[in-house]
């Protein structure tokens, strides 16, 4: 069962534009959700995160927004730059932090 | 401060052998969790260890298992391999108590031929 699905496999934009990456769930017990960014051969590494009870949480040029109504989150990144290149996956969790629920990644290229 | 390490980053089997992968957990986290990513998806859970004990499991059959040591390092262990393991595996840890973040290492790519 895909509780966390990122419809878009691949987003290509130009340097300096702004990136959204786009990311649905299906859980309503899910509290609290997290975006990665993957490099090839390398582990992926938190990005950027935000609990239930916000709408937003922005962290220099990374900036997500929270719609528990329509069970969506995005990752805007602004301005984009060429070393923002790589696959960023959604993930979510309930209040135990023991399962946490990963989207199949979005591949993110910024041309320069 | 050493992050999450695993071994070995690449490795071969048969369909039926088994195998161990290994995983130490960055300096200070008493969690750890495994993850199987196949080629094209998220990584999808299979279990988290704590205090030695598993604390979570996921719909991985029981030919999946694990270890926790007192070190708060960890094993996974999948018998009876099947063509569908053929996957990276990860490996994460965290601090229990500390809701979200989890620092992964950079896997161990199995392939089962």
């Amino acid at each position: 069962d895909q509780q966390v699905k990122q419809n878009s496999p691949s987003l290509s934009v130009q340097e300096g534009r702004i990136s959204i990456l786009n990311c649905d769930y299906t859980n309503s017990m899910f509290d609290y959700f997290l975006w990665y960014k993957k490099y090839p051969a390398e582990g992926p590494t938190f990005l950027i995160s935000i609990s239930s009870i916000k709408d937003k949480n922005e962290d220099g040029r990374f900036t997500v927004f929270l719609n528990k109504s329509a069970k969506h989150l995005s990752l805007h990144i602004v301005p984009s730059q060429p070393g923002d290149s790589a696959v960023y996956f959604c993930a979510a969790m309930g209040d135990r932090n023991n399962d946490m629920r990963f989207g199949a990644g979005t591949r993110l290229t910024v041309k320069p | 401060e050493t992050g999450v390490t695993q071994s070995p980053t690449h490795l071969i089997k048969t369909r039926g052998q088994q195998v161990t992968l290994r995983c130490s957990s960055q300096s200070g986290h008493n969690t750890v969790s495994w993850y199987q990513q196949a080629l094209g998806q998220g990584p999808q859970f299979i279990f988290q260890y704590y205090r030695e004990e598993e604390n979570g499991r996921g719909n991985f059959p029981p030919r999946f298992s694990g270890l926790q040591f007192p070190n708060y390092s960890s094993e996974l262990n999948v018998n009876a391999l099947e063509l569908d393991d053929s996957a990276l595996y990860l490996c994460a840890s965290s601090l229990a108590g500390v809701v979200g973040e989890l620092f992964f290492g950079e896997g161990s790519r199995l392939t089962v031929l």
